[in-house]
């Protein structure tokens, strides 16, 4: 069974610090990872996706994540944050034969002044 | 196209009320989905449409009934729901069935915010 564990409920840090929330999977098989974002009251929005064709994906609004299969992990990293990236953020992971992808528990990222 | 849209925002119901949510996509997808999304909790889902039939159902009570009409439309039915019901129902869709190497990442609509009095 595939799963994802988002470590740290909530993150916060100052505008313009370093943006870095956790992500580790677990899958018996090449797994497809993605981040989501969503603000409040909104759906959710795709940042970026993995599919084995990188392993640093770079995705929307300046984030990345590195996959580093010897650590099962995909981290999420921003150089500079901003006020409007406040939000909670999800991890999520699929398979090749899945027709349905596996949410971890979500990160709020606050930004401080 | 790339939006998914939903109807209505916010709905406020009694235990009693027969209501449906509404969802629309023209991206030529073939997978939509129905979760269900607690405050500060990840979505969860409940159906999953792939081609325009039901092919996945996690558990959900009955008093939720799902339909496909055509591949661009996706609903949900509500009858004799519990204030435990109230919650954001998300609408998704996706490429699906998912093409080897590629992911099949899902796009979501802004959700009905769903209140059972």
């Amino acid at each position: 069974a595939q799963s994802v564990t988002q470590l740290g409920s909530h993150v916060s840090v100052s505008e313009g610090a370093l943006v870095l929330l956790r992500c580790n999977y677990s899958s018996s098989v090449p797994p497809y990872l993605f981040w989501y974002v969503q603000y409040p009251n909104q759906g959710l929005q795709l940042l970026l996706k993995y599919t084995s064709a990188a392993t640093l994906v770079k995705g929307i609004n300046g984030f990345e994540a590195e996959f580093k299969k010897s650590e099962t992990s995909f981290h999420l990293t921003k150089p500079s944050a901003h006020m409007s990236d406040a939000a909670e953020y999800f991890c999520a992971v699929s398979d090749s034969s899945a027709s349905k992808i596996i949410f971890g528990s979500g990160t709020r990222l606050s930004i401080r002044p | 196209d790339t939006e998914v849209t939903q109807t209505p925002k916010h709905l406020v119901m009694g235990m009693t009320n027969k209501k449906s949510l509404k969802c629309e996509q023209h991206m030529g997808h073939r997978a939509m989905y129905w979760y269900k999304q607690k405050a500060k909790k990840p979505p969860e889902l409940m159906f999953v449409y792939s081609y325009e039939k039901l092919s996945i159902n996690e558990s959900v009570p009955s008093r939720f009934s799902p339909e496909c009409p055509n591949s661009s439309l996706l609903n949900l039915h509500l009858h004799a729901l519990q204030p435990e019901d109230s919650a954001l129902y998300l609408c998704a869709s996706s490429q699906g069935p998912l093409r080897t190497g590629e992911g099949d990442e899902q796009f979501f609509g802004p959700g009905t915010r769903l209140t059972v009095l």
